[in-house]
């Protein structure tokens, strides 16, 4: 079966700390997204990744693709990154399988 | 525009009525999809279209959902006979080509309540 998981489910941190949400995934994967969702709903793209490392700003995406594992890191952390992450991967197809998304919390 | 734009961004209905969600792609954006959020979960894949086709309707929920595509541009999400359990924000999002190696953009979304 198609897996996505994420963890952690919640994690709340300081302003300015070193943050790492992680996604892990079942099978071989063709692309992986990472998304931002605010308290509103917006959704947002921060990266898709087949391999190796992407960043942008303070935000660092790295994929390793033998260990089907994914992290998403947040340097000097703000209130203002506080949303849900949400890792999704295309295994293969067209269609995305979500993640059940980290929700962060960076308290000043 | 420049983003996805969808409408109505709210809509109330009764049991049993017939609804339509709108979506409108990025201009140039060959591939669209339709996600489904229902509160407190994550997000369910519906359906996507390539250019005006639509290769992959296995997350359609039931035989009540249909959705199109004109002109490779704005597509209607359609609900029949709506049930309690269709209560959720339906999403979409249209990207340069089907490729997983393309960005999704997203639009704002259709919270739609069914009493």
């Amino acid at each position: 079966k198609n897996e996505v998981e994420q963890s952690p489910q919640n994690l709340t941190a300081q302003e300015g700390e070193f943050i790492t949400i992680n996604c892990s995934y079942s099978v071989g994967i063709s692309a992986l997204h990472w998304l931002q969702q605010h308290p509103g709903g917006g959704i947002v793209s921060l990266f898709m990744l087949s391999s190796g490392k992407k960043k942008h700003g303070r935000l660092i995406a790295t994929i390793n693709i033998q260990e089907k594992h994914s992290s998403l890191h947040i340097t000097a952390s703000h209130p203002r990154d506080s949303a849900v992450y949400i890792c999704a991967v295309h295994f293969g197809n067209e269609k995305l399988t979500f993640g059940t998304g980290t929700r962060l919390t960076i308290i000043p | 525009g420049a983003g996805v734009s969808q409408s109505p961004s709210n809509k109330v209905t009764e049991k049993g009525k017939d609804v339509e969600l709108r979506c409108d792609p990025i201009s140039g954006h060959t591939a669209l999809y339709w996600y489904r959020q229902r509160l407190g979960q994550g997000l369910e894949f519906l359906i996507y279209f390539q250019g005006n086709s639509a290769p992959d309707k296995s997350g359609l929920p039931s035989d009540r959902f249909s959705a199109e595509r004109t002109g490779e541009s704005v597509s209607t999400l359609t609900i029949q006979r709506t049930q309690q359990e269709d209560s959720a924000v339906y999403l979409c999002a249209s990207s340069l080509a089907t490729s997983g190696l393309y960005e999704q953009f997203f639009g704002p979304g259709t919270r739609l309540t069914v009493l």
